[in-house]
């Protein structure tokens, strides 16, 4: 088990550039999410996935954002066009459906810190 | 739309007490509640889940509990340390929605 694995760290852009983070989600978990968090606030949801089908987005998530999971193994999160908003820390999470007991448990990747100047 | 609130924003100790962090959420109809650790900078970690049915749940030095009934939950630290010192979230997942909502955190110092 290698755990969530997400990639760049950091990444710094200019505004208006576009820019893609992947997420590596633990191999048997069908279940994938993106969070984004501010400064001093808890992670928000952006997305959700169970297997390659992008089931829910967040009002947050503006036309500029973008995410795809193919064959439903690793993630990308791109954004278009970025805004000094933009800069967060971007977070991906993956979980599995326990049947018994009946439970779902997210696990985190260390995240990838956007800075827009 | 389901709400997740914690108190204190940010509490200081010094090593060797022990503490409770609260949580509290507005929507009872939850499927579980997982306790997280954020260290600066870095993802989050899973410390403790309750599932819906259950009041509490211990590993180590922690234990948590948890009401739906009146939307809350805590986390009890127990001799405190240094290293414990971080961000401490909760998350709630309800039982209609896909995704865990969170509380903002409170922030843990921990004085040698």
């Amino acid at each position: 088990d290698t755990g969530v694995s997400q990639d760049p760290r950091h990444k710094i852009t200019k505004r208006g550039q576009n820019v893609t983070f992947r997420c590596d989600p633990i191999s048997e978990h069908n279940r994938l999410y993106w969070y984004r968090q501010t400064l001093g606030q808890g992670p928000e949801f952006l997305t959700y996935f169970q297997n390659e089908a992008q089931l829910e987005k967040s009002r947050l998530l503006s036309d500029r954002f973008s995410a795809e999971r193919p064959k439903g193994s690793f993630s990308t999160l791109e954004i278009q066009r970025t805004e000094q908003g933009d800069s967060a820390m971007y977070l991906c999470a993956s979980s599995t459906r326990d049947r018994v007991p009946v439970s779902e448990k997210l696990f985190f990747g260390s995240g990838t810190q956007l800075s827009v100047l | 739309k389901q709400e997740v609130t914690q108190i204190p924003a940010a509490l200081s100790v010094p090593e060797g007490e022990n503490l409770v962090l609260n949580c509290s959420f507005t929507d009872s109809a939850i499927y579980n509640l997982q306790w997280f650790r954020q260290d600066p900078g870095k993802g989050l970690t899973s410390l403790l889940l309750i599932q819906s049915s259950q009041r509490e749940q211990t590993s180590g030095r922690l234990n948590a509990s948890l009401d739906k009934s009146s939307g809350r939950s805590t986390l009890y630290i127990a001799a405190s340390q240094p290293g414990d010192s971080a961000t401490y979230l909760c998350a709630v997942k309800g039982n209609y929605g896909q995704n865990f909502v969170f509380g903002p955190g409170t922030r843990l110092s921990v004085l040698p």
